[in-house]
């Protein structure tokens, strides 16, 4: 079965600081591994994904994630942090190796960047 | 182009009653899902629909709960004789297909509250 943890449920970061948001994974094939944000009042929207090729990806927004298969983690990183980017961020999964379409999403991690 | 479209987007009813959630996917969107988003939970997978393939049930908590997908468009999620447990805010999402991990593009939700 796959799964998907979010160590944190909060991350709090001064504006300009480098920020990290941690996930890790567990499925038993190929990983499809993807970032979404929610907004407040608004609905989630995609940031990135991995699906093959380089371990870091980039996205929207300036956030990018590496790929650790033999850490089984996908964590969500930029460099230097917006207060617009204080959101909830959620990590999802899919086993790309199996049959299923079914998408596996952590309980999501609420980031606050403080002027 | 226009976006997933949810409706209504706040329901409450009494318990007992029956529910039903509208989703209008994207225009030309094979892949149909639907999760339930809980107040300090991540989302949880309840249904997925691709094409004319026979939709994916094993997210649905309980047989009160149940989907259906017409003309390969709209979708209706039922919830037969509400609980006080089915409130929370209920998300579709559509991609192109699920072959390759397509982004899914949600709703903006349906805030279900059953008193």
């Amino acid at each position: 079965a796959q799964s998907v943890a979010q160590p944190e449920d909060q991350v709090n970061v001064a504006e300009g600081n480098p920020l990290t948001v941690k996930c890790t994974y567990s499925v038993s094939g190929n990983p499809y591994l993807f970032w979404y944000v929610q907004y407040p009042n608004r609905g989630l929207q995609f940031l990135l994904k991995y699906i093959t090729g380089d371990n870091l990806v980039k996205g929207s927004y300036g956030f990018e994630a590496e790929f650790n298969k033999s850490q089984t983690s996908f964590h969500l990183k930029k460099p230097s942090a917006l207060v617009s980017d204080s959101a909830l961020y959620f990590c999802a999964v899919r086993d790309g190796s199996s049959g299923t379409y079914k998408y596996i999403f952590g309980t999501g991690t609420r980031l606050k960047v403080l002027a | 182009g226009a976006g997933v479209s949810q409706s209504p987007s706040n329901k409450v009813t009494e318990k007992g009653k029956d529910v039903e959630l509208r989703c209008d996917p994207i225009s030309g969107h094979t892949a149909l899902y639907w999760y339930r988003q809980s107040l300090g939970q991540g989302l949880e997978f309840l249904i997925y629909f691709q094409g004319n393939s026979a939709p994916d049930k094993s997210g649905l908590p309980s047989d009160r709960f149940s989907a259906e997908r017409t003309g390969g468009s709209v979708s209706t999620l039922t919830i037969q004789r509400t609980q006080q447990e089915d409130s929370a805010v209920y998300l579709c999402a559509s991609s192109l297909s699920s072959g390759q991990g397509e982004t899914q593009y949600f709703g903006p939700g349906t805030r279900l509250l059953v008193l």
